[in-house]
């Protein structure tokens, strides 16, 4: 099955502990990306990996950090830092080639810190 | 900054009748309009996407309308069915910086049996 995954589907977290979100692709895509959705809104951006050991800040990068070390994970952690962390965290990926654009996305990671 | 405008929040129509769902934007680099099908508690799904050089594009019940001098792109769901209930989400992208998407603000629908 090629795809997407995200794991776990919700994770409960205390305030002050910093938690680590899964995303993990076999579509051989090169670029990807997470991003927070909050109840009743869009999608936000956090960050963004184009190849391999390689990344940007996306509109609200603070309080979360992320790698990319092979082309199937990118994970993200949320730290302490960020503020208002439970939120649904969303990672997609996209083939860099040929002019497309379709970006793919997991099913998702619903985050509660209390 | 919201580059990408969406309305309305929300709609409710009857099973077999016409949501229509308008964005507009501002940045006159975007050069690819997709939109984003999405279920509760499930990630969004690729719909129907459409490039600023085509007036309309169908596919099955979707249409996307793009007028491009008004800067505006709308989703129309012909004969819609309760099944189509669903958060839906134009977007917007750019050749450069990693084609990273500006997401509109949603609209959800509900189709009414």
């Amino acid at each position: 099955d090629g795809g997407i995954t995200q794991s776990p589907k919700y994770l409960f977290r205390k305030e002050g502990q910093n938690v680590t979100l899964s995303c993990e692709q076999n579509l051989n895509h090169d670029a990807m990306y997470w991003y927070r959705q909050d109840p009743g809104q869009g999608l936000r951006l956090i960050y963004y990996s184009q190849i391999v050991n390689d990344f940007q800040k996306g509109d609200i990068a603070e309080g979360y950090s992320v790698s990319r070390e092979k082309k199937e994970s990118f994970p993200l952690t949320v730290t302490s830092a960020q503020k208002n962390p439970t939120a649904f965290y969303l990672c997609a990926s996209r083939l860099r080639a040929g002019g497309r654009y379709e970006q793919y996305f997991g099913p998702g990671t619903r985050l509660t810190v209390t | 900054q919201q580059q990408v405008k969406q309305s309305p929040q929300s709609l409710i129509v009857q099973k077999g009748g016409i949501p229509i769902i308008n964005c507009a934007y501002e940045n006159t680099a975007f050069d690819y309009f997709p939109w984003y099908q999405q279920f509760p508690g499930k990630g969004p799904a690729l719909l129907i996407a459409i490039r600023p050089d085509v007036s309309e594009k169908k596919e099955g019940r979707f249409t996307i309308s793009f007028n491009k001098s008004a800067k505006q792109f709308s989703l129309h769901i012909m004969d819609s069915q309760p099944g189509d209930s669903a958060t839906y989400f134009c977007a917007a992208t750019t050749p450069n910086a990693g084609n990273m998407l500006t997401f509109g603000g949603g609209t959800r629908l509900m189709v009414k049996p």
